[in-house]
C-alpha cells in the first residue's frame, strides 16, 4: 500500500532560521512521482514541486531546496532564510501512475510551519 | 486568486439537507478531481474525472454523494443528505493529466449544524 508520512505536526521558529519539513513515503512500485504543496491560511493548495523516481537530483529554487533519497524513502523540503510569509500547513504527497486511477494523490498529513518575527 | 474557481466558498447549512459544490478547472485541463480535507488532515480523493468519465470514486460515499461533469468542463459535486460527519473543506484540482501537476481551488469549507 501507498503512504506518506511527515512526523512533524507542527514546527515554530524564527524569521531567517532555516527549517527543515520531513517526508517519507511508502510504494511498491519503482516508478511514481513526489510532490510538495503549500496550504496558506486562505485555503488554496499551491503547487511547489514535482519529482519522479528516477531523478534524484537536489533542487533549488530560491531559498526552497528538496532532498530526494531513493535509499531511505524520503523527500525533505528545506526552507533558508524562513520569512513570515512562509507560515502555512506544507504537504508531501505521492502519486503512482500504475495504481490503477490517472494520477491520484495520496498526501500526508501535512506540516504545520509558524514563523515567527 | 485560484485559477480554479470553486464556489460557494462557505456553505453552513443543517444536517438532512442537500448541499451542492460547483467547480470550474482550468482551461484545456482534462482531468478534474474532488478532494476532501478533514480538519489537520491532508486531502483524500473523493472522485476524479478523465472529461466527463468517471475513472476513480472508489472513496465516494456513494448513498449519499453524487458528482458529475456532463460536458467535461465544469463539476458539480451533491450530498444529500448531509451528515455531521461531513463538514470539511471540499477542494476541487485539475491537471493536464498524466502526472502534471494538480492545481486546486480555494475550496468550499462546510459546516453541518
Amino acid at each position: 500500500a501507498q503512504k506518506v508520512t511527515q512526523a512533524q505536526t507542527e514546527i515554530s521558529v524564527v524569521e531567517k532560521e532555516d527549517v527543515t519539513l520531513d517526508c517519507v513515503y511508502e510504494t511498491r512500485d519503482t516508478t511514481y512521482y513526489l510532490f510538495w504543496y503549500k496550504q496558506p491560511p486562505s485555503g488554496e493548495l499551491v503547487f511547489l514541486i514535482r519529482r519522479n523516481s528516477f531523478d534524484e537530483q537536489n533542487e533549488i529554487s530560491g531559498r526552497y531546496s528538496w532532498n530526494f533519497q531513493k535509499s531511505t524513502s524520503s523527500f525533505n523540503f528545506t526552507i533558508t532564510a524562513s520569512q513570515v510569509v512562509d507560515s502555512a500547513v506544507y504537504f508531501c504527497a505521492l502519486s503512482d501512475p500504475f495504481s490503477g486511477g490517472y494520477n491520484k494523490l495520496i498526501f500526508g498529513a501535512g506540516t504545520r510551519l509558524a514563523v515567527h518575527p | 486568486e485560484a485559477e480554479v474557481a470553486q464556489s460557494p466558498r462557505y456553505k453552513i447549512t443543517e444536517k438532512s439537507q442537500a448541499v451542492a459544490f460547483w467547480c470550474d478547472p482550468i482551461s484545456g485541463h482534462a482531468t478534474l478531481y474532488w478532494y476532501r480535507q478533514i480538519l489537520g488532515q491532508g486531502p483524500e480523493l473523493l472522485v476524479q474525472f478523465q472529461d466527463e468519465s468517471v475513472v476513480d470514486d472508489s472513496q465516494l460515499p456513494k448513498d449519499r454523494f453524487s458528482a458529475e461533469r456532463l460536458k467535461g468542463v465544469d463539476s458539480t459535486l451533491k450530498i444529500q443528505p448531509a451528515e455531521l460527519g461531513d463538514s470539511a473543506m471540499y477542494l476541487c484540482a485539475s491537471s493536464r493529466g498524466g502526472n502534471q501537476p494538480q492545481h486546486f481551488g480555494d475550496g468550499t469549507r462546510l459546516s453541518i449544524l
